[in-house]
């Protein structure tokens, strides 16, 4: 595809409320990073995959959220029992082999607000 | 928690002037970027610049890195409008890991 996707780019949810947040990344992108954006703050890193294993969930911040990859492609972000605190933006990224972390491609986020 | 901090939090120049933008990392790094982002959604990559080098140029950017203070500066050298958005830095250190850290961001405002 021309860049990366996400979906929804708004969601509205009831405190309590399961969501999935969805990622198509850039075609050929092996790396894939789940970031989440407080109000007028910095990115914070939750997740990384490469291809469809994780290694390193460490900025997970409890066992409520949970990510998967299919296919070397598409990423769920899946969010139990919501919280008002988890209301952010969440943010996608790739990168294609090779490249590290030396430039990031980024979605155009989600806009989670739990009422 | 976040390792960089960007100052100043918000800045307001005029078209045709230069902005500058500080930023300052607590941990020994690997690379620092910078990125900008409109209207708080998606980031684009704007400059790498690794822990060895010193200064590194594109089109109207520069960016320095003082490896010693543990900062960085980026430079918009002839501002326009549409330079209005938020800068962030971003490092990662060399643990193997693939996160980046960023900073809280600066909020530029170019009035035309």
């Amino acid at each position: 595809g021309a860049g990366v996707s996400q979906s929804p780019s708004n969601k509205v949810t009831e405190k309590g409320k399961d969501v999935e947040l969805r990622c198509d990344p850039i075609s050929g992108h092996t790396a894939l990073y789940w970031y989440r954006q407080r109000l007028g703050q910095g990115l914070e890193f939750l997740i990384y995959f490469q291809g469809n294993s994780a290694p390193d969930k460490s900025g997970l911040p409890s066992d409520r959220f949970s990510a998967e990859r299919t296919g070397e492609s598409v990423s769920t972000l899946t969010i139990q029992r919501t919280q008002q605190e988890d209301s952010a933006v969440y943010l996608c990224a790739s990168s294609p082999p090779g490249q590290g972390v030396a430039k990031l491609f980024f979605g155009s986020g989600t806009q989670l607000s739990v009422l | 928690s976040q390792q960089g901090e960007e100052d100043p939090q918000a800045l307001s120049i005029q078209e045709g002037e230069n902005a500058t933008m500080n930023c300052s990392y607590k941990t020994s790094i690997n690379n620092l970027q910078w990125y900008r982002q409109n209207s708080g959604r998606g980031l684009v990559h704007l400059i790498l610049i690794r822990s060895n080098e010193r200064e590194k140029h594109s089109g109207r950017l520069r960016v320095t890195l003082d490896t010693s203070k543990k900062s960085s500066s980026l430079l918009i050298t002839a501002s326009r409008a549409a330079d209005t958005a938020s800068y962030f830095c971003a490092t990662d250190r060399d643990t193997g890991r693939r996160a980046l850290t960023f900073g809280s961001g600066t909020r530029l405002q170019v009035q035309p």
